[in-house]
């Protein structure tokens, strides 16, 4: 079982570019998220959706969206990228969007704007 | 506010034994979580704990004082491969998780 995918593995950006980083699960978990890990500050919520067709914002949200259009993608898109979205991105899923389960997390992407 | 508070990084030597404190507070309380985080590599997940108490899976354990807002990670005979970071999350009343920035644990031979 793959678990949880995303790509791409790391990517450099120019500065005002778009990008979607995909995120991919085959555990038909009902929740998904996408965090971003700076050095020296916790995972930071940026968007989660607790089941396809819905979407709600984190703590980060601003200069990013997301889609979920089925239960198995939830992309995250960068409309017009600036230095400060450079980060890891890590997108995780759970079975439901209760407290108790676990979050499984995808492998992330290094992403870098210049 | 929210807040997450664990050590920033901590020695140990192999074979011995760490403890890695976290407090928290959270617009409510739906349980704690602990993540293994090793350097370059996604966060795994290590224990959950929502009653007060000691929770025991093999060489790791955590406890957990819901009064106190504080939790601890036992690891037991450190071996290398246990350098890595240690993540505390907490979950709140929306039921979204609340991060620590992590504990580095370098452990010496």
């Amino acid at each position: 079982t793959a678990g949880i995918t995303q790509a791409p593995t790391s990517q450099i950006l120019a500065a005002g570019r778009s990008m979607t980083l995909r995120c991919t699960q085959d555990m038909r978990h009902n929740a998904m998220y996408w965090y971003r890990q700076d050095l020296g500050l916790g995972l930071r919520l940026i968007h989660y959706s607790n089941t396809a067709g819905t979407t709600g914002k984190g703590e980060v949200p601003d200069g990013y969206s997301v889609s979920r259009a089925n239960t198995d993608d939830f992309p995250l898109t960068l409309a017009s990228a600036v230095p400060s979205q450079t980060s890891v991105y890590f997108c995780a899923s759970k079975k439901t969007g209760g407290p108790t389960d676990t979050q499984y997390f995808g492998p992330g992407t290094r992403l870098t704007v210049l | 506010g929210q807040n997450i508070d664990q050590p920033t990084e901590m020695t140990a030597t192999e074979g011995a034994i760490v403890q890695i404190n976290c407090t928290y507070q959270t617009s409510g309380f739906n349980g704690l979580f602990w993540y293994q985080q090793h350097a370059g590599e996604a966060p795994t997940f290590l224990s959950y704990n929502v009653l007060d108490g000691l929770e025991e899976k093999g060489r790791f354990s955590s406890f957990l004082s819901r009064s106190k807002g504080y939790s601890y990670l036992l690891l037991k005979e450190l071996q290398m491969k246990d350098s890595a970071s240690y993540l505390c999350a907490a979950t709140d009343s929306n039921y979204q998780l609340i991060w620590g920035a992590g504990t580095k644990l370098i452990i010496k031979p």
